[in-house]
């Protein structure tokens, strides 16, 4: 079974930084491109990041770019996203999720349950 | 960039009515759109792949249509575990794009 949990979350004052953390389990980590998708509470969901298998291949989303970083560890099975210089619009449902394909982006057919970032003075 | 629109933004529908909700792509995407179910406090589950593609283990009454610019995506019979919100995904080059979605409640 395919597991993915969501670490990291916490209360932060704007403009400081934050590291989230992703451990996967029940299947072969490093098979997959993985992504962070956002969520604010009471809002739609918002995609931030995406990383091939390898590391190869890198994306983000606009709002996030320069300031959010997405790595893999595919001896620990872990993607992490490092968030710097913290804005009131980052507050959000942090979510880890896998991709059906290794290299290229796709579909998210598994999803962990979320990690909550607020960010507040 | 690819922007992609949902309509209705919400609907309610009785028990065993026939639900359509639809997703336009501001250009063509071919086939390269998924659809998702959240339930209130849930994560997101992947219902459809690629338009119309059904994943594993989801429920015959949920089915997507289209291709191009205009999808469609259809539950056929609603049930009340299906209360939820919708959102369509596409996909492409390095990018992933969500539709606002489209809250579903019952009448």
């Amino acid at each position: 079974e395919v597991q993915l949990v969501e670490s990291g979350g916490d209360l932060v004052q704007p403009g400081r930084s934050l590291r989230l953390s992703c451990a996967a389990s029940g299947f072969t980590f490093d098979d997959y491109a993985m992504h962070w998708v956002r969520q604010a509470p009471g809002k739609g969901l918002e995609w931030v990041a995406g990383i091939s298998w390898n590391s190869g291949s890198i994306a983000y989303a606009d709002s996030v770019k320069g300031r959010f970083t997405i790595s893999r560890d595919n001896v620990r099975n872990s993607l992490y996203l490092q968030m710097n210089s913290l804005r009131a619009e980052d507050m959000a449902f942090y979510y880890c999720t896998k991709d059906y394909y290794s290299e290229n982006f796709g579909w998210l057919d598994n999803w962990g349950q979320g990690t909550l970032v607020t960010v507040s003075s | 960039d690819i922007q992609m629109t949902q309509s209705p933004s919400s609907l309610s529908a009785s028990v065993g009515d026939r639900v359509t909700i639809t997703c336009q792509a501001s250009q063509d995407i071919a086939n390269y759109l998924n659809w998702y179910q959240q339930k209130q406090g849930k994560a997101p589950k992947l219902l459809i792949y690629d338009a119309f593609n059904s994943e594993t283990g989801v429920p015959s009454r949920f089915s997507g249509s289209g291709s191009g610019t205009d999808f469609t995506f259809t539950i056929s019979s609603l049930q009340p575990e299906d209360i939820a919100t919708y959102y369509c995904q596409h996909y492409d080059n390095l990018r992933v794009t969500f539709g606002p979605g489209t809250k579903v409640d019952l009448k």
